[in-house]
């Protein structure tokens, strides 16, 4: 069975403009969640999508919004991008909204803001 | 709120050799569950081990195994005969059992794990 998948790998931006990062998740695996990782902050959620609604959202300005398609596959968005946003971005997915179930991650998108 | 602590920036072990990673955290509730992830230099986080916390026997996926003490709340986790593959960031995670908590895992700051050869 596949993992998950994010697309694009690496990114490169610069202040003020807009980016779409996507992510598949394993097949039959209806959750979808989002983090960022930096090094000073490390792994902070951003929001979950499950069966095309957000469910929750993490602390994180309105500039980062996201969706999910009717195929689970999940994208986010950045608008007018600040250097603080230079992050790896995981995708997680997992079967279903509940606690017992595992979550299994992508391998992440590099963004970086000049 | 729940918090999860790693006191362990950095530590090295000889290849071959067993290492414990040590993980506290710090809840109110009683059902719960606990997750080590590994990530290494290719960025992608995979699970190590996961551990609910109604059970009492120590979850163990081979080479990795875990001390769990609920009433320390302590989630240790140890690597016996350290292979040079094993390096990597590790990260202990908590989820709550509760709705109310949108399940939602909460992160440690991880321990960087060196495999000397």
């Amino acid at each position: 069975k596949a993992g998950v998948t994010q697309t694009p790998r690496y990114l490169i931006k610069t202040r003020g403009q807009q980016v779409t990062l996507s992510c598949s998740p394993i097949s039959g695996h209806r959750s979808v969640s989002w983090y960022q990782q930096t090094p000073g902050q490390g792994l902070q959620f951003l929001f979950e999508y499950f069966s095309e609604t957000q469910r929750n959202k993490g602390n994180f300005p309105g500039r980062f919004s996201g969706r999910q398609f009717s195929n689970s596959r999940s994208e986010m968005n950045v608008s007018t991008l600040e250097l603080g946003d230079s992050a790896l971005y995981l995708c997680a997915s997992k079967r279903v909204y509940s606690s017992t179930d595992t979550q299994y991650f992508g391998p992440g998108t590099r963004l970086t803001v000049l | 709120a729940q918090t999860v602590t790693q006191s362990q920036p950095e530590m090295s072990v000889q290849e071959a050799e067993t290492v414990t990673l040590s993980c506290t955290y710090d809840t109110s509730e009683s059902d719960y569950y606990l997750f080590w992830y590994k990530q290494p230099p290719s960025r992608q986080m995979i699970l190590v081990i996961r551990q609910e916390a109604y059970k009492q026997q120590n979850a163990t996926e081979n080479r990795f195994s875990v001390n769990f003490q609920k009433a320390a709340k302590s989630f240790s986790l140890k690597i016996s005969d350290s292979q040079l593959g094993d390096a990597a960031m590790y990260f202990c995670a908590y989820r709550s059992a509760f709705m109310d908590s949108n399940y939602q895992l909460i992160w440690g700051a991880g321990t960087k794990l060196i495999i000397k050869p």
